[in-house]
């Protein structure tokens, strides 16, 4: 079965600063990598996915996340953020031939300071 | 497209009331999910559908029941609403031809008193 653990429960950062959500998936067969992101009292959207190919995906607003099979990670990142990026991101995987499901991490909050 | 919609946005509950949480979307998905939302727990799948007539149970489905009779239409029941139930409760709908992308209804928050 997979599992995604996402490293940080709390991230605060300063405004204009990088900042980097970091996630790491088990996993026995080949999977697919999401970020969603949960802005205050709304629900998920989707951010970016991994699904084959280059391992550097962007995603919107300006965020990116890079595939790193062999370290099994899926670390979101993004050079310079804003205020409005205060958010709760999530983690996901799905397993190409596993069952027909999300396994999701826990969740970082990301909390952006002035 | 209205995308996923979910009603009602909040209901508090008595213990041992019951109620339905409805959920609707119109991209004529063929997957859809329901999961709860506790603080710092993540998303917990409750039941999911692959399609119209089919549901599972996902991670933590005791104390819900579910039913999937049309493909835009997929509510949640509680039949005997307990304090542990307080949660906020999402939908989702995906395809199996998008690689599991779902997307996600705005969320139902749920008190049970």
């Amino acid at each position: 079965a997979q599992s995604v653990t996402q490293l940080d429960s709390q991230v605060p950062v300063f405004e204009e600063a990088p900042v980097e959500l970091r996630c790491n998936y088990s996993s026995s067969v080949s999977v697919y990598l999401f970020w969603y992101v949960q802005y205050p009292n709304q629900g998920l959207q989707l951010l970016l996915k991994y699904l084959s190919g280059s391992t550097l995906v962007k995603g919107i607003n300006g965020f990116e996340a890079e595939f790193n099979k062999s370290q099994t990670s899926f670390h979101l990142r993004k050079p310079s953020v804003h205020i409005s990026d205060t958010a709760e991101y999530f983690c996901a995987v799905y397993s190409v031939s596993g069952a027909q499901k999300l396994v999701f991490g826990q969740g970082t909050r990301l909390t952006i300071n002035p | 497209n209205a995308g996923v919609t979910q009603t009602p946005k909040f209901r508090i509950l008595k213990i041992g009331q019951s109620m339905t949480l409805q959920c609707t979307q119109d991209m004529n998905h063929n997957y859809m999910y329901w999961y709860r939302q506790d603080p710092g727990m993540g998303l917990k799948l409750i039941y999911y559908s692959v399609g119209a007539g089919i549901t599972d149970k996902g991670e933590v489905p005791n104390g819900y029941n579910v039913s999937r009779s049309t493909t835009e239409d997929f509510p949640l029941r509680l039949e005997l609403a307990a304090p542990s139930q307080t949660s906020v409760y999402f939908c989702a709908s995906g395809t199996s031809g998008n690689h599991n992308e779902q997307f996600f209804g705005p969320g139902t928050r749920l008190t049970v008193l």
